[in-house]
Order: structure tokens, then C-alpha cells, then sequence
């Protein structure tokens, strides 16, 4: 059974660094893409970005871009979003997606990682 | 940058058909996706591939497309199906959602 358990909930400061993780189980992780969803309170799905884990190619949404970093560690089946200067406005929910075998959509989500950044 | 639009709300009977339509520039080259979310869960695949229904989804869900408009059809809709509704299209190397549909049965 494919199952992805992201990290828990996570309180923090303006201007902190955080890194939140997403583990595979139940398929060859390096060979499925993993995504990152953004959801904001009360808000629609936003597409973050995406990570091939065997050789770590990473896609960015052009909202994303410079502002998060997706990375991936095959040794322990993990994917991970992080931010080096979180601002009030990253606080979400936030979800991790792996794209399905036949094509460009997402078969299995996280249960998600709320994210609270408030001084 | 590449969009999908959807309706804000449906609103459907128990028992009739609801349909919640997702409209893109050249969607109709592409493969439309559809994800179901409850509140307080994470979003469920329900169609992909269009038309495609992944094991476990009720055989009431299914999808179409038709020219630029695809289009997630729930028939005999059923209480349990009040949720929000995002379709979902990969464009040039990008994953794009539309703003989401919430399905009211009433």
C-alpha cells in the first residue's frame, strides 16, 4: 500500500528556517515524482513544485521559485520542503502528492503539515 | 502563466447529477485531472487521464471532456459527496489546479 506521512504540525517565528518532511512507503520512491501543495486557510490548491528522487530534478512554479527549496533523500524515502526565512504569509497547510505511474496527476497525498508563522 | 476556471459552487439535489465543468486554453490536449476534498482531509483523486476512474471511487464519478471544457459528472449524488472539487491539467512542465468547486447537496 502506497502511504506518504508527512511531519507534524509546526509553530514558528518570522525570519526562521523550517524544514518539513514527507516519507514514501509502499513503492520504489526514488522512481515517482513526489509534488508540494500549498493550501492557505479557507483557500483553493496551489502546485509548489516537484522532485524525481533518484536523480533529484526539481521543477518550480514560477510563485515558488526562490522561495522554497524541495530536495529528496532516497536513503530514508523522504521529500522535504524548506524555507530559510519564513514570513506570516507561509502559514498553510501544506501537502505532499506523488504523480501517478501513467501520467501528470497526483495518486496519493499526505495527510498534510499545518504551518504557523506568527510573532 | 496557464489557468483553469471553475465554477464556485453547484448546488444538487440528493439523487440528481451534478456536474462541475473546468474550462482551460487548450484543454482539450491535455489530460484533465479531478480531486474530491472533504474538510479536514487531504484531496482524494476521483478521476485522471479524463475519463479514468482510479479502484476504490465509486462507480457515480466519472469525467469527460468535451473541446476545451472537461467536465466531473456524480450521479445520484449522495450527501457524502458535499465537498470541494479541484480540477487539475499539466501545461510545459508546469502542474496548474483550478480554483475549486464547492458541491452543495440540498
Amino acid at each position: 500500500e502506497v502511504q506518504l506521512v508527512q511531519s507534524g504540525a509546526e509553530v514558528k517565528k518570522p525570519g526562521e528556517s523550517l524544514k518539513i518532511s514527507c516519507k514514501g512507503s509502499g513503492y520504489r520512491f526514488a522512481s515517482s515524482w513526489i509534488g508540494w501543495v500549498r493550501q492557505m486557510p479557507g483557500k483553493g490548491l496551489e502546485w509548489m513544485g516537484i522532485i524525481y528522487p533518484d536523480d533529484s530534478d526539481t521543477r518550480y512554479s514560477p510563485s515558488f521559485q526562490g522561495q522554497v527549496t524541495i530536495s529528496a533523500d532516497t536513503s530514508v524515502t523522504t521529500a522535504y520542503l524548506q524555507w530559510s526565512s519564513l514570513k506570516a504569509s507561509d502559514s498553510a497547510m501544506y501537502y505532499c502528492a506523488r504523480r501517478g505511474d501513467y501520467g501528470f496527476y497526483f495518486d496519493h497525498w499526505g495527510q498534510g503539515t499545518v504551518v504557523t508563522v506568527s510573532s | 502563466s496557464y489557468e483553469l476556471t471553475q465554477p464556485p459552487s453547484v448546488s444538487v439535489s440528493p439523487g440528481q447529477t451534478a456536474s462541475i465543468t473546468c474550462s482551460g486554453d487548450k484543454l482539450g490536449d491535455k489530460y484533465a485531472s479531478w480531486f474530491q476534498q472533504k474538510p479536514g482531509q487531504s484531496p482524494v483523486l476521483v478521476v485522471y487521464l479524463d475519463t479514468k476512474r482510479p479502484s476504490g471511487i465509486p462507480e457515480r464519478f466519472s469525467g469527460s471532456k468535451s473541446g476545451n471544457t472537461a467536465t466531473l459528472t456524480i450521479g445520484g449524488t449522495q450527501a457524502t459527496d458535499e465537498a470541494d472539487y479541484y480540477c487539475q491539467a499539466w501545461d510545459s512542465s508546469f502542474w496548474v489546479f483550478g480554483g475549486g468547486t464547492k458541491l452543495t447537496v440540498l
